[in-house]
């Protein structure tokens, strides 16, 4: 079945420690987004990348990176995550074809974030 | 800029009721996009529904349906004989063309056995 995965589902880091966060899709979307969702709240997002076009949202932190090295990868590095990073990270895809259209976002399970 | 409310914080029914979640938008464009996840305890936002501004016509599929109103700028969804498996937090959503998806707080409905 097409999909998006992420790995790990879990993670634990310590204050500090750098971490990456990987997504994965089989779904040949050129879209790629990441977001953060901390508890009760909704997903915020990170970034995006438009094919290999990186697009960073105004008020996520420069702690937060990320890398598309193809069409089927994505992956969130965390330079220097403090108590306040720790949070469920949500991947999710999308097919734009441009024009102003909107396809629906597939989303990944999530690697939820834990630190020390 | 867009914007969208969910006043339903929490909704708490027992099996087999009817439910009804609200969503009301803010939006100056004229061609956006409506949506509605479904996001169980497992954490995986689950797409349920997407809608153009320009179809208003309502759509049911099995027991969910959805109620799109542009008059009141509102997008309801219905679970009709509510199962303990919808227990869940639902995000209603919207996007306009060159903008990001901007999620409602959610609502968290919790089935009653």
């Amino acid at each position: 079945d097409a999909m998006v995965i992420q790995n790990p589902r879990y993670q634990v880091t310590q204050f500090g420690k750098p971490v990456t966060l990987s997504c994965s899709q089989t779904l040949n979307h050129n879209v790629m987004y990441w977001y953060q969702q901390k508890s009760s709240q909704a997903p915020k997002l990170l970034f995006h990348y438009y094919d290999k076009d990186f697009n960073n949202e105004a008020d996520t932190p420069d702690n937060f990176q990320s890398r598309r090295p193809n069409t089927s990868f994505c992956f969130l590095d965390i330079r220097s995550p403090g108590l306040g990073d720790a949070a469920m990270y949500l991947c999710a895809t999308s097919r734009d074809p441009g024009r102003g259209l909107q396809d629906e976002q597939f989303f990944g399970p999530g690697t939820r974030l834990t630190v020390l | 800029a867009q914007k969208v409310t969910q006043a339903q914080t929490e909704i708490s029914v027992v099996e087999k009721e009817d439910v009804t979640l609200d969503c009301v938008y803010e939006t100056r464009d004229t061609t956006y996009y409506l949506f509605w996840y479904k996001q169980p305890p497992s954490g995986e936002l689950v797409f349920l529904i997407r809608r153009n501004s320009f179809d208003e016509q309502n759509e049911i599929s099995g027991r969910y349906s959805w109620n799109f109103q542009k008059s009141t700028s509102s997008f309801n969804f219905t679970i009709t004989a509510s199962q303990v498996v919808d227990s869940a937090v639902y995000f209603c959503a919207l996007r306009a063309p060159n903008e990001k998806l901007t999620f409602g707080t959610g609502t968290r409905l919790t089935i009653i056995p």
